[in-house]
């Protein structure tokens, strides 16, 4: 299975400050396709996860230009350009190209 | 819109059985691959099974291998988690969620359902 691990776990940002995380894979996340299935989800507390970012960089319908996704092969990164208090929550990274699907350990976002 | 209602979560003991129930709206499941993910008590993510959109591919973690079962009925545009002997660790919240459109980027779900609370215990 491959290993996604994320850092940091904990990340108290203050509000208006940029906020980055780092998600490793344990091998390739290149599918045979030439396509890099690499995800975002945000889970605020008490909700179901909602994905924000999909195929490294892509983002999903709704979701505010403030995340952006980066990357390739192994190592990936998230990015918030400004911390407002709705991002509190936990972020995890996931991949897609290989079964089982496997996600990061979780980033715990908090605002200082 | 995308609605995804998962109903059927219970506290059962070790051993017992369960079947879990998605109801999906604003699509429709026989064009889109469809998962369940679940998420133990305080805990991260584990992807447990996978549809393909034609029914051709079903994938399982090594962990429900052989105990459960992903199904579907295109005419109630319902999927369904059968769950054989339940094990304590199998305790988490299970979520339906939408995969891509045919075989595109299958494996990457992106509509969420709320989730279901599954607890064995004797």
């Amino acid at each position: 299975d491959i290993v996604m691990t994320q850092s940091p776990l904990s990340l108290p940002v203050t509000l208006g400050q940029p906020a980055s995380i780092s998600c490793k894979s344990s091998q390739s996340l290149v599918h045979s396709d030439g396509n890099t299935y690499l995800n975002w989800f945000q889970q605020r507390p008490g909700q179901s996860p909602r994905r924000l970012i999909y195929r490294v960089s892509n983002r999903d319908s709704g979701v505010p230009d403030r995340f952006s996704g980066s990357g390739s092969g192994t190592d990936f990164t998230l990015q918030i350009s400004r911390v407002e208090a709705e991002d509190v929550g936990v972020y995890y990274c996931m991949q897609g190209t290989h079964w089982p699907v496997t996600f990061g350990q979780g980033t715990k976002l908090e605002i200082k | 819109q995308v609605q995804l209602v998962e109903s059927g979560g219970d506290v059962v003991q070790p051993g017992r059985s369960l079947r879990l129930s998605c109801a999906a709206s604003g699509f429709s499941i026989n064009t889109h691959a469809m998962h369940w993910v679940r998420q133990a008590p305080g805990k991260g993510l584990e992807g447990v099974t996978v549809i393909s959109y034609d029914e051709n591919n079903k994938y399982y973690a090594d962990s429900v291998k052989g105990r459960f079962t992903i199904s579907r009925d295109n005419s109630k545009n319902t999927l369904y988690l059968q769950m054989n002997s339940l094990r304590p660790e199998d305790t988490a919240v299970y979520y339906c969620a939408r995969g891509a459109f045919q075989y595109f980027d299958w494996l990457s779900p992106d509509y969420w359902g709320q989730g279901t609370l599954v607890t064995v215990s004797s």
